[in-house]
């Protein structure tokens, strides 16, 4: 049973460009979050989804920043326009039941922005 | 509300002797508590948790944390610490009434001395 994918693990892009993450969930798992670790500080929360729905997208900048979860395939993290504040690990991370279910995480993607 | 407050940063010990990392959590309701630990450049593992059955939880690698309600406390420890052991750990709160929501602390980044 694989664990949580997260593709790419590592992504470099330059100012104005976007950035596409990518996580596949754990087998069977519905609920997805998305966090974002800066440099030296702790995870902070971004978005939970569930198949097709947002459910709580208040951690998530106002601008540029987007999240889907379709009914087939992985969840996407997008982000526009890329800056360099943008560049942080992103860590996905699934659960069966939600809250308040263990959470699986990914081993994150790591944007770098130059 | 529910939060999480991880009283100490950095935590250093030396090899041998034993951990204790502190965590207290503020929840309307009855909470499930986690702790998870994050080694460098990769994602978060379970270590351990507790969801309302017995107050003291035995996780993975010798650790082991209790739950005070009275204390308001989820604090982590192990009796003798392992050069292995050195990483940043996180405490986390949820509830079935957080609406599918997971509180981080901000992290305790232990230093193994050998």
């Amino acid at each position: 049973n694989a664990g949580v994918m997260q593709n790419p693990r590592h992504l470099v892009r330059r100012r104005g460009q976007e950035a596409r993450l990518r996580c596949s969930p754990m087998k069977g798992h519905s609920h997805v979050y998305w966090y974002r670790q800066l440099p030296e500080e702790g995870l902070k929360f971004m978005v939970y989804l569930q198949k097709e729905n947002i459910i709580d997208e208040s951690g998530m900048p106002k601008e540029r920043f987007s999240a889907e979860f379709p009914k087939e395939g992985p969840s996407i993290l997008r982000i526009q326009q890329v800056v360099r504040g943008d560049s942080a690990a992103y860590f996905c991370a699934s659960s069966r039941t939600g809250s308040p279910g263990e959470l699986f995480f990914g081993e994150g993607s790591r944007l770098t922005v130059l | 509300a529910q939060s999480v407050t991880q009283l100490d940063s950095h935590v250093s010990v030396s090899e041998g002797t034993p951990v204790l990392l502190r965590c207290n959590y503020s929840s309307s309701y009855s909470p499930s508590l986690f702790w998870y630990v994050q080694h460098p450049n990769k994602g978060l593992q379970l270590l351990l948790k507790y969801t309302s059955a017995a107050t003291l939880v035995k996780g993975i690698n010798g650790f082991e944390a209790e739950f005070k309600k009275s204390e308001t406390s989820f604090h982590l420890t192990k009796p003798s610490a392992h050069m292995s052991d050195a990483a940043e750990y996180f405490c986390v709160v949820s509830d079935i009434n957080t609406g599918n929501q997971f509180y981080f602390g901000t992290g305790t980044s232990l230093t193994v001395i050998p």
